[in-house]
């Protein structure tokens, strides 16, 4: 099955710095999104981005499909940033296919 | 808009005891998708239903069980607890894209506890 690599897998941060968090994915993909897990577990969707780059505030996206690669930037970064951001891929069919994750602490 | 709702948040279950999740999927969407999610790791695919039929299903024994209503509501349920059981089980919806599955969107979870 199709593999899902995040770097790095641990990131700390001091408030205001900027960050670029990686997602290497083995196959080509129908669908990949971005998402943050809070504190209590729920999976914030972030960004649907099979290709292309999209913005959202401080964050943005940009999945290279032929170079199979996706990167999260997180500019000036605040406290409520921290947790755990998961990158998952769709090959084929219904099945989201997560990576490992990377955790992300913010200091104030 | 409600989003994706899911019910117990928490419960503690002793081996060898039955569970049922439930789930209210985000208004508009058709399908749901259950994930279980170890701690510190990525969430894991346990099936999905659409049209009341499981549509596709992950590397879960078939302990693991589901039911899609009229109303596109879902349960999960869980045969024969084992220590390993424990986790945090997600509820995602989406609606049908041809073949495919579009964006999902995920409920807060239910935590489940097996003593």
């Amino acid at each position: 099955g199709i593999q899902v690599e995040q770097s790095p897998p641990d990131l700390i941060l001091q408030e205001g710095a900027n960050s670029t968090l990686r997602c290497n994915f083995s196959d080509s993909v129908n669908n990949l999104q971005w998402f943050h897990q809070n504190p209590w577990g729920q999976l914030i969707n972030l960004f649907y981005i099979p290709s292309g780059t999209k913005q959202n505030g401080r964050l943005s996206a940009t999945t290279v499909a032929t170079e199979r690669y996706s990167l999260l930037y997180i500019s000036s970064s605040q406290t409520t940033d921290s947790g755990v951001y998961f990158c998952a891929v769709l090959r084929n069919g219904n099945k989201l296919v997560f990576g490992a994750g990377t955790i992300l602490r913010v200091k104030s | 808009d409600a989003g994706v709702t899911q019910s117990p948040t928490h419960l503690i279950k002793t081996r060898g005891q039955q569970v049922t999740l439930r789930c209210s999927p985000k208004s508009g969407h058709d399908t749901v998708s259950w994930y279980q999610q170890a701690l510190g790791q990525g969430p894991q695919f346990i099936f999905q239903y659409y049209e009341e039929e499981e549509r596709q299903r992950g590397n879960f024994p078939d302990r693991f069980s589901g039911h899609q209503f009229p109303n596109y509501s879902s349960e999960l349920n869980v045969n024969a607890l084992l220590l390993g059981d424990s986790a945090l089980y997600l509820c995602a919806s989406s609606l049908v894209q041809g073949s495919n599955t579009g964006e999902l969107f995920f409920g807060e979870g239910s935590r489940l506890t097996v003593l």
